[in-house]
């Protein structure tokens, strides 16, 4: 069964504290890689796609990448509007074009 | 550029009352549409998807049904809700033609008492 699995459940840093978000995989024939960032009560918001092992995607503070196993979010420098949860997705093989996501990563940037 | 509606944003309904739930996507043709299901402190489960008018895969069985009568309306239905439909309900869409990546609607917070 194609599962997605996210560490830490939550995390909480002081402003200017750089740190990592964990994405482990086990999606069978993976078709990419993708992170999102959802804010409480709002839909996910679309940050990354990442398709091959040793791909790197940067987006302002985020840096997203890739191994054969899992992606990690890096974020340099967090701003307390960082703040949010952090989702991501194994696009599944086949038809349909179907995500599977992890349950996310409450992070919470202090000032 | 493309946008995602949703409506209601809210609802509350009591238990054994009908639902539907409307998302509709413009700036676009022929996209893929998905519903989900938020569940408080948990992920998102995929409860249907659609590659076009009429065509409706249903990936867990359940309460709920959907139907897409237009090619940039997906609709989610009930015909008797009950108190485990409560819930962050988000409609997505993606190009077929394009990427891979699906945006997310602003999704109906779903209350059943």
């Amino acid at each position: 069964e194609d599962q997605v699995t996210q560490s830490p459940e939550a995390l909480r840093l002081q402003e200017g504290e750089s740190s990592s978000l964990n994405c482990s995989y086990t999606v069978s024939g993976l078709r990419g890689l993708f992170w999102y960032r959802q804010d409480p009560g709002k839909g996910p918001e679309f940050l990354f796609t990442l398709y091959s092992a040793g791909e790197e995607k940067e987006k302002e503070r985020l840096k997203a990448t890739l191994t054969k196993k899992e992606s990690f979010l890096h974020i340099t420098a967090p701003k307390p509007e960082d703040s949010a949860t952090y989702l991501c997705a194994g696009r599944e093989k086949g038809g349909g074009n179907k995500l599977t996501f992890g349950t996310g990563t409450q992070l919470k940037v202090e000032l | 550029s493309q946008t995602i509606h949703q409506w209601p944003a809210t609802l509350v309904q009591p238990v054994g009352s009908p639902l539907s739930l409307e998302c509709t996507v413009e700036g676009t043709s022929n996209p893929n549409l998905y519903w989900y299901r938020q569940a408080a402190g948990r992920g998102l489960q995929l409860l249907f998807y659609s590659v076009g008018i009429g065509q409706i895969s249903s990936e867990v069985p359940q309460n709920l049904s959907a139907s897409r009568p237009q090619d940039r309306q997906f609709i989610l239905s009930s015909k008797k809700l009950l108190l485990s439909d409560s819930g962050f309900y988000l409609c997505a869409w993606t190009d077929q033609a394009g990427g891979y990546e699906q945006f997310f609607g602003p999704g109906t917070r779903l209350t059943v008492l």
